[in-house]
């Protein structure tokens, strides 16, 4: 079974419109933590927000927030207000601390393009 | 402080050549990863490493052997080079996820390799 689901391959959204990429995770560790990548065209991996499984509230940084709904094992990116730099590959990736020994599970990516 | 860095950024291999890759980190982080990424698929982990003069096998290990001989470094070889592992290689590094450490990895540059 695959530990992330990223199910948008690619998304459109305007320029200075918000937009949502989805991440659905599988695991049965109670402690986690969910973490969003930035990959822009020139391919180096940017770390965006970090949401850990006994965090309350949502994560914010920026324009970026990240929903997280724990029983339905989603940790949706939110990015406010779309900036034409803001196009890129996006992935989900989750941290287990117990059950892999501190592996690193990764999405298959969304693409964003931001319209202008 | 540079990082993540990884040497070299780019190489051709022809079939059945070896080679090795190394990621070196300044970071003094304990964990160790090498990924790999092909189009569509994400970040499949090869190998990482939890400490000095550790490795353990990730989704992917077949045709890869990694060796952490000193903890700023994490050595990736390919012994018999083959078209299948034509790919862009990234190192990342991560503290432990406790406390206020969220614990996100840090990404080299990625190395480019073509195997003919």
């Amino acid at each position: 079974a695959q530990k992330i689901t990223q199910t948008q391959p690619g998304m459109f959204v305007q320029e200075k419109e918000a937009v949502t990429l989805d991440c659905t995770y599988d695991t049965s560790d109670q402690s986690y933590g969910l973490f969003w990548y930035k990959q822009p065209s020139s391919g180096e991996m940017i770390f965006l927000i970090y949401q850990g499984s006994y965090d309350e509230q949502n994560a914010t940084e920026g324009r970026y927030s990240l929903n997280f709904q724990k029983a339905r094992k989603s940790a949706n990116l939110v990015i406010s207000a779309s900036q034409l730099g803001d196009s890129a590959m996006y992935f989900c990736a989750m941290r287990e601390t117990l059950n892999t020994g501190n592996q690193f599970y990764f999405g298959t990516g969304t693409s964003l393009t931001v319209i202008p | 402080n540079a990082g993540v860095t990884q040497t070299p950024k780019f190489r051709v291999l022809k079939t059945g050549q070896s080679m090795t890759l190394l990621c070196a980190q300044d970071m003094n982080h304990e964990y160790m990863y090498w990924y790999r990424q092909d189009p569509g698929m994400g970040l499949r982990l090869i190998h990482y490493s939890v400490g000095e003069g550790t490795t353990a096998k990730g989704e992917v290990p077949d045709g890869y052997n990694v060796s952490r001989l000193k903890k700023q470094n994490f050595l990736l070889g390919l012994e018999s080079a083959a078209p299948s592992q034509t790919s862009v290689y990234f190192c990342a590094s991560s503290p432990p996820r406790q406390g206020a450490v969220t614990g996100e990895q840090y990404f080299g540059p990625g190395t480019r390799l073509t195997v003919t």
